[in-house]
This record gives structure tokens, C-alpha cells and sequence, in this order.
């Protein structure tokens, strides 16, 4: 099975900051992959799909690239609602679905 | 609007089978390439993908878990049922159910992601 990483695993930030998120998958997996974003005690929510698509509704702050194994999600200017845990997900075919570790941003 | 609600007991004994519903609106899990997994997340800890029902009532299960889970639907209810066997403390999470998205890549083969969540239910494992 596909397994994914992320960098890093928390990270401070001020408001109107540039933030990158990178996620790193075992093996090659072209452009399948997703962006989740998850504030305390929500369920998470879906950003990006297929590496770079922005999901119906998700501010244009918010960015995605990368294929192979290595991707990244940009937001271009944070903002205080975007405070949260952020995932990424392998986009298989089939089972298993696999999710990332998770990275965190925090108020600096 | 697509919504999603989980429904379930909040507490259950080791050992114990514990069930969850998954009640959900806006869309029909009798059209074709609908599918909707379950989802949980230990207190503090990453998500972990459980099980998946599709429209054609097939299904599939973490190979880590599979043993234990068990998945149905009822269409005429708009519903999904979870099943999990022999609970144990390390199964304290919060489960959510997910409708499953997808679009098709080049080769034609779908690939899937969780476009729409329920709220979760936060279960206990506890004697």
C-alpha cells in the first residue's frame, strides 16, 4: 500500500503569511491526490482533489501542485479561519484510501 | 444539499458490537457511482479509512479491520449501517461516514475522494 507523509508535522504562522504543506507519498502516484482541511472538532473538509482541482466553494487562496510523490498545498495569504489540521489523501481506485499524518497550523 | 449524520451509541463495553447509522440526504445510493464510506479518528491522531459501500451494493473493508467490520445499506431509508465487533478501548474515536466523489482519470479508472462528511460521533470504549 501507498504510504504518505507530511512536513511539516506543525508549523506557527502569522495572519497574511504564504504557507506550504508538503506531502510525500512511497511511490510514484501521478496527480491522485487530496487536500482535506480540519478545525477542532469538525469533521474535515474537502479542498483540492486530483492534485490541483479546487473543490466547488474553497477560496482561491488555497492551491495545490505536484505529482510523482511529491505535492504541496499553498495558501497564498492565511487567514484566521484557516487555523487548522490539514491532510492529504492518496486518490486510489481501489481500498485501501489512505490519509496523511496530518500538519498543523497554528497562530504564531 | 447533500448532508450526512452519524447516529450511535456514545459509549460501549469492551467486547461489546457496536453499530452506527449513517443517515444521509441529496443524493440516492441506488445511482449509479454513488458509494459512501466510514471514516474514524482516535482523539488526536490521524484519519484511518474503515469501510465502503457502492450503489451496486459492493463492498470493501480495511484489511487491518475486516475481520470485525461489516457494512449494509438500506436504500428505501437513505442509510448506511456499520458494524464492529470484539470493541476494545483502542477503538475510542470519532466515526464518520462520508459520501465518496470521484472523477476518471486517463485510463478511464475512477479515483475517489470524500467530497461530503457527517459530523462525526465521538464513541467511547470503556467497561
Amino acid at each position: 500500500d501507498i504510504q504518505l507523509t507530511q512536513s511539516p508535522s506543525f508549523l506557527s504562522a502569522s495572519v497574511g503569511d504564504r504557507v506550504t504543506i508538503t506531502c510525500r507519498a512511497s511511490q510514484g502516484i501521478s496527480s491522485y491526490l487530496a487536500w482535506y482541511q480540519q478545525k477542532p472538532g469538525k469533521a474535515p473538509k474537502l479542498l483540492i482533489y486530483a492534485a490541483s482541482t479546487l473543490q466547488s466553494g474553497v477560496p482561491s487562496r488555497f492551491s495545490g501542485s505536484g505529482s510523482g510523490t511529491d505535492f504541496t498545498l499553498t495558501i497564498s495569504s492565511l487567514q484566521p479561519e484557516d487555523f487548522a489540521t490539514y491532510y492529504c489523501q492518496h486518490l486510489n481506485s481501489y481500498p485501501p484510501f489512505t490519509f496523511g499524518p496530518g500538519t498543523t497550523v497554528d497562530i504564531k | 444539499q447533500v448532508t450526512l449524520k452519524e447516529s450511535g451509541p456514545a459509549l460501549v463495553k469492551p467486547t461489546q458490537t457496536l453499530t452506527l447509522t449513517c443517515t444521509f440526504s441529496g443524493f440516492s445510493l441506488t445511482t449509479r457511482e454513488m458509494r459512501v464510506s466510514w471514516i474514524r479518528q482516535p482523539p488526536g491522531k490521524a484519519l484511518e479509512w474503515l469501510a465502503r459501500i457502492d450503489w451496486d451494493d459492493e463492498k470493501f473493508y480495511s484489511t487491518s479491520l475486516k475481520t470485525r467490520l461489516t457494512i449494509s445499506k438500506d436504500t428505501s431509508k437513505n442509510q448506511v449501517v456499520l458494524t464492529m465487533a470484539n470493541m476494545d478501548p483502542v477503538d475510542t474515536a470519532t466515526y464518520y461516514c462520508a459520501r465518496m466523489g470521484y472523477y476518471y482519470d486517463s485510463r478511464g479508472y475512477s479515483r475517489k475522494y470524500f467530497d461530503y462528511w457527517g459530523q462525526g460521533a465521538l464513541v467511547t470504549v470503556s467497561s
